[in-house]
């Protein structure tokens, strides 16, 4: 079983839509959990941190809960610009505080259209 | 935001030489680094943890008399791939540890090895 598993996709969405991406991780000592967005040969990018409160950042909207070990990501209004593959991380959990290792999806990729 | 630069964005190499790639974190300390290979439509993989001023942790799998890391500096880390062959051909990236469980990624490089 993979430690962070996701939905490769492809989610095509026209512009305006409302997307939603699901990301589950299997260890249960991760404490800080993202949203990172890779373009197509470039390196990844934080989008943004997830707090157990969930957090939101203009038209991304991010969840956790813990008990289920389960992270989404809701896109609000997609823009052309939003094309994207979008990667769920967690940190390892089990390392110090500058060198705990992060631990990457295989990202899902997301096309808007016209 | 944090800014890491890596060089040479692209490698194109004979089999059996070596390439070096650099990772400096342009505006802020990093006492740790990370570096990665991703393959096409997978994700990213660690291979190793780079402390400064001392030896770089392997990830299991991977060959630290192949793969040499350096840290000599606060801002500086390198890698270099001995021996190269066509199988090492990757996009290698790298990060640079800030903030608690967060990274921010050099632009990569893509070694192709001939």
């Amino acid at each position: 079983r993979k430690e962070v598993e996701q939905d490769p996709g492809p989610f095509n969405v026209p512009e305006g839509a409302t997307v939603a991406f699901n990301c589950t991780y299997s260890n249960s000592a991760s404490q800080s959990f993202f949203w990172y967005r890779q373009d197509c040969r470039k390196e990844p990018k934080l989008l943004m941190s997830v707090y157990s409160s969930g957090n939101e950042d203009g038209r991304f909207t991010a969840q956790l809960n813990r008990a289920s070990q389960y992270i989404s990501l809701l896109i609000r209004d997609s823009k052309l610009s939003d094309s994207a593959t979008y990667l769920c991380v967690v940190n390892d959990g089990r390392y110090s505080y500058n060198t705990d290792k992060l631990i990457f999806g295989t990202g899902t990729r997301l096309q808007v259209f016209p | 935001g944090a800014v890491v630069s890596q060089h040479p964005s692209r490698v194109i190499c004979k089999s059996g030489t070596s390439v070096k790639i650099e990772c400096r974190s342009l505006d802020f300390q990093a006492t740790t680094m990370f570096w990665y290979r991703q393959f096409p439509k997978q994700s990213l993989m660690l291979m190793a943890t780079s402390n400064e001023g001392s030896k770089a942790t392997y990830e299991q799998g991977v060959e630290k008399d192949k793969f040499l890391i350096n840290h000599a500096s606060l801002t500086l880390s390198t890698l270099t791939v001995t021996s190269a062959h066509p199988e090492d051909s990757s996009f290698y990236i790298c990060s640079a540890h800030r903030d608690w469980g967060t990274q921010y990624f050099g632009p990569g490089t893509r070694l192709l090895v001939l």
